[in-house]
């Protein structure tokens, strides 16, 4: 059965840096996502991309993160300057065609920022 | 702003017995709903989801029932297992229209305790 994955399943770094969060979505789905939870807070939206480009966003997403898809099958998520309220669990989503509604989620890369 | 809300934190049920998760949501522009399932270190799994065009959906043991004008909707498992000990998460979207592109707002989790 196809599957979201995502690398790394855990990433620590200081307060400052950078760091990209890899995600390979279902393959033949058209919409994705990304997600977060901060530990014992609930899954909160941070963005959606469709047809290249952004097409929504959250207040989170701010100037420090960004999306890509940079090939066929991976979806990226940069944070530019990490904060220490950075530091949950980073979903990524995807959804196959227009008018569906369920969402496939990857096992998440834990992000601890020190 | 709480668009979505799951009131009870946990819930434990024994083995065989039904088990009834409750989920309320105050955005009418809502038009699907979804449960997932969600074991420590995964992600959410998608579990069941139901069109606001109907008011009850089943598949297999998990049967979710909405009730549109108390803006309230509820997921049934029976029987229970100890297998289904989890947190489970209710999701409500808006759709791929009007700006949206079908993200989901997620209510807190309810974790689901089943005792043999």
């Amino acid at each position: 059965e196809p599957e979201v994955t995502q690398t790394p399943s855990h990433q620590v770094t200081q307060m400052g840096q950078e760091v990209i969060l890899r995600c390979v979505p279902i393959s033949n789905h058209l919409y994705f996502y990304w997600y977060r939870q901060i530990l014992g807070q609930k899954v909160e939206f941070l963005v959606s991309f469709y047809n290249n480009e952004i097409s929504e966003k959250s207040e989170i997403f701010d100037d420090q993160f960004s999306v890509e898809r940079p090939d066929g099958s991976n979806f990226t998520l940069k944070i530019r300057s990490t904060k220490l309220e950075d530091s949950a669990m980073y979903f990524c989503a995807s959804k196959g065609r227009t008018g569906t509604y369920e969402q496939y989620f990857g096992p998440g890369t834990r992000l601890t920022v020190t | 702003d709480q668009q979505v809300k799951q009131n009870s934190p946990s819930l434990s049920v024994q083995e065989g017995r039904i088990s009834i998760l409750n989920c309320d949501y105050t955005n009418s522009m809502f038009d699907y709903f979804l449960w997932y399932k969600k074991y420590p270190a995964e992600g959410p799994t998608f579990l069941i989801s139901i069109s606001s065009i109907k008011d009850k959906n089943e598949d297999g043991r998990f049967t979710v029932f909405l009730n549109k004008s108390a803006k309230h909707l509820s997921l049934h498992i029976v029987p229970s297992q100890p297998g289904d000990s989890a947190v489970y998460f209710c999701a409500a979207s808006r759709g791929d229209y009007g700006g949206s592109q079908g993200n989901l707002i997620f209510g807190k989790g309810t974790k689901l305790s089943v005792k043999p």
